[in-house]
């Protein structure tokens, strides 16, 4: 079993909905969470962490977390197209940073 | 902003040859990390390092190597490259541990093909 698992996707969402993205990980312990986007060609950058269960809003980003069923997901409301990338969902067991763990991320694309 | 730098972003090399990846960060951050990225595998940690002339294996350090010997620089050696190390490689930096809010900074990666 992986220790962080994702739907490889694609995933394609109509723009101006809701795009949900799930991630499910392993080790009970995992303390910090986060999702990176990442375009294609370029580098994952950090859009979201989130430390505690419930949800955590940032713009039109939510991230949910539930660490009781081991899932933490990300919600994206009002879709645009610039929103299409890969999302990456990383999990540590120390607060923090040091040795992450991703998923193999999802792949996102939002249709015009 | 900070960033991370590293010195090519296209690298071929034969198979036994030793290769280095220069990785070097202008934020004073601490960590410092190497990862590389597969299709259907994602980011897997190589190696990571806390401090100068500090390091740590990850999940998969087997054929590699790294050296920290200033706080902003982080190379990572293969000692005798294979085909199976083709692959993007990523430096990332983050300011320190036990930092709720500290995000992971990636360079624009190097993608290496050993032939």
């Amino acid at each position: 079993q992986k220790e962080v698992e994702q739907n490889s996707g694609p995933l394609s969402v109509p723009e101006g909905a809701i795009a949900s993205l799930n991630c499910t990980y392993s080790d009970r312990g995992s303390q910090s969470f986060f999702w990176y986007r990442q375009y294609s060609g370029k580098s994952p950058e950090l859009i979201m962490s989130i430390y505690s269960n419930g949800d955590k809003e940032d713009g039109r980003f939510t991230a949910q977390l539930n660490k009781a069923s081991q899932y933490v997901s990300l919600l994206i409301r009002d879709s645009q197209p610039s929103d299409s990338a890969t999302y990456l969902c990383a999990v540590s067991i120390n607060f923090g940073n040091e040795k992450l763990t991703f998923g193999t991320g999802t792949r996102l694309t939002i249709i015009p | 902003d900070v960033k991370v730098t590293q010195s090519s972003r296209y690298l071929v090399k034969r198979t036994g040859e030793k290769v280095f990846l220069e990785c070097v960060q202008d934020m004073d951050h601490e960590n410092m990390f190497w990862y590389r990225q597969d299709p259907g595998l994602g980011l897997r940690l190589i190696y990571f390092s806390y401090d100068v002339k500090m390091k740590e294996k990850g999940d998969i350090p087997e054929g590699y190597s790294v050296s920290r010997e200033k706080k902003e620089r982080f190379s990572l050696i293969l000692e005798s490259a294979s085909t199976n190390q083709t692959s993007m490689y990523l430096c990332a930096s983050s300011s320190g541990t036990a930092t709720y809010n500290s995000p992971l900074h990636f360079g624009n990666g190097t993608r290496l093909t050993v032939t």
